[in-house]
């Protein structure tokens, strides 16, 4: 399978905890984004990266969020003190980059469903 | 405010019928993508617009771009069961490609 995974699909946490997620991109995309969804919205852009690089992040982003793309290729979202309006579905998307057929076009893994008691 | 706004944000119609979606904004789009998504699931793609005016068919799926690069619209033809779920649009503005913009989306139900 090239498509997009992320791990876990599902979280249950209580308050307080910390949670970390992965999302494996399509092996030759070196663009990768984080994406937070809640109930009856459109993704919302959380953090971009280039390769290794995180090249923006939106406000939306707290200090309790952090993400990280190593090496390049694989990337993590933690959070850290998980409150309850941190549940969401946390969506993982990669893109090509330079100037292929469709440059703008990002595919989505399945999500990770984080649910904050 | 949302940068991209969709309408309607609900629809419930009947199997055969036709349906319009719509995807508008005041800021001009490089591109615009239209995914679907199904609950509990990531969006898949559906098309990627990238031409002022261009229209693109996707079997009874519709697609076009505004000549301004500032709106798109969907249309179903003869829409069917298997169509249910939530039609999100997204893109990336002219002066900040690296970043996409999704609409609240529109939750399409097809009654058989």
């Amino acid at each position: 399978d090239t498509g997009v995974s992320q791990n876990p699909r599902h979280k249950i946490t209580k308050r307080g905890q910390n949670v970390t997620f992965r999302c494996d991109p399509i092996s030759e995309h070196n663009r990768l984004y984080w994406y937070r969804q809640t109930l009856g919205q459109g993704p919302e852009f959380l953090t971009y990266f280039q390769n290794e690089a995180q090249l923006e992040k939106s406000r939306l982003l707290s200090d309790r969020f952090s993400a990280e793309r190593p090496k390049g290729s694989f990337s993590t979202l933690e959070i850290q003190r998980t409150e309850q309006g941190d549940s969401a579905m946390y969506l993982c998307a990669s893109r090509p980059g330079g100037s292929g057929r469709f440059p703008d076009t990002q595919y989505f893994g399945p999500g990770t469903r984080l649910t904050v008691l | 405010t949302q940068l991209l706004e969709q309408s309607p944000q609900f629809l419930s119609i009947q199997e055969g019928e036709n349906l319009t979606v719509y995807c508008n904004s005041s800021s001009v789009f490089s591109s615009l993508q239209w995914y679907r998504q199904e609950p509990g699931e990531g969006p898949v793609l559906l098309v990627t617009v990238v031409t002022g005016g261009e229209v693109k068919k996707l079997k009874r799926l519709t697609f076009q771009f505004g000549d301004a690069r500032k709106d798109s619209s969907l249309h179903i033809t003869a829409a069917q069961p298997g169509d249910t779920g939530l039609y999100l649009c997204a893109g990336a503005i002219k002066d900040n490609f690296n970043k996409f913009y999704f609409g609240s989306g529109t939750k399409l139900n097809v009654k058989p």
